[in-house]
């Protein structure tokens, strides 16, 4: 069965600090990967998304991806209370249909 | 863009009734999910369907759960009869063919039954 793993949390980081979240997946054949934020009551949005082995940059947000060590992450710098959610990571493998396989998700908590 | 649209946002009923829920992608995604969402499972896929076919629904908890995609813009998932247990939030996520730059989801109906 094809996994994607999550700690569930709570990650709890005072405000300003860099929160990492971290992401492991199992079927060696995915090949995009992306990050979805959802705040309690809200549906998931999409934030970042990585395709390639390294990083990539958008703002405050950092994804990085090791696909020799099936390892995924989102950095986030200077952490706001705003930025308090849980943090979906997901895989997608093309060659076995288009679906996602969601992690059970990181609920981080910034405190002020 | 309107962005995926979802009716209703929230759905109170009794056991044993019917449950309609409706859900129109963004236009030009070919691809259509539903999502339940609850505390103890997560997100759970249900079904999908490209180019309006179903093509995976193995996801369906059981034969009171059926799906249509009649056309590109509109899908529909229902329950009947409905049972406390299928008390959850429904999300339908609509994306390019392919997936390569995710899904787009709606903002779900929160579905009681009592």
């Amino acid at each position: 069965q094809k996994e994607v793993e999550q700690n569930s949390g709570p990650l709890s980081v005072p405000e300003g600090a860099i929160a990492s979240l971290n992401c492991t997946y199992s079927d060696r054949g995915s090949q995009s990967f992306f990050w979805y934020r959802q705040y309690s009551g809200k549906s998931p949005e999409l934030i970042m998304s990585i395709y390639s082995n390294g990083d990539k940059e958008d703002g405050r947000f950092t994804a990085q991806l090791n696909k020799a060590s099936q390892y995924v992450s989102l950095l986030i710098r200077d952490s706001q209370p705003s930025d308090s959610a849980t943090y979906l990571c997901a895989a997608l493998n093309n060659n076995a249909g288009n679906m996602l396989t969601f992690g059970g998700g990181t609920r981080l908590m910034v405190k002020p | 863009d309107a962005g995926v649209i979802q009716s209703p946002r929230h759905e109170v009923t009794e056991m044993g009734q019917e449950v309609t829920l409706r859900c129109k992608p963004i236009s030009g995604h070919n691809s259509l999910f539903w999502y339940r969402q609850t505390m103890m499972r997560g997100l759970e896929l249900l079904i999908y369907f490209n180019n309006n076919v179903p093509i995976d629904d193995s996801g369906m908890p059981e034969d009171r759960f059926s799906a249509k995609m009649p056309n590109a813009s509109f899908s529909t998932l229902k329950i009947q009869p409905s049972e406390p247990r299928d008390s959850a939030v429904y999300f339908c996520a609509s994306a390019r063919t392919g997936g390569w730059f995710g899904y787009t989801f709606g903002s779900g109906t929160r579905l009681t039954v009592v």
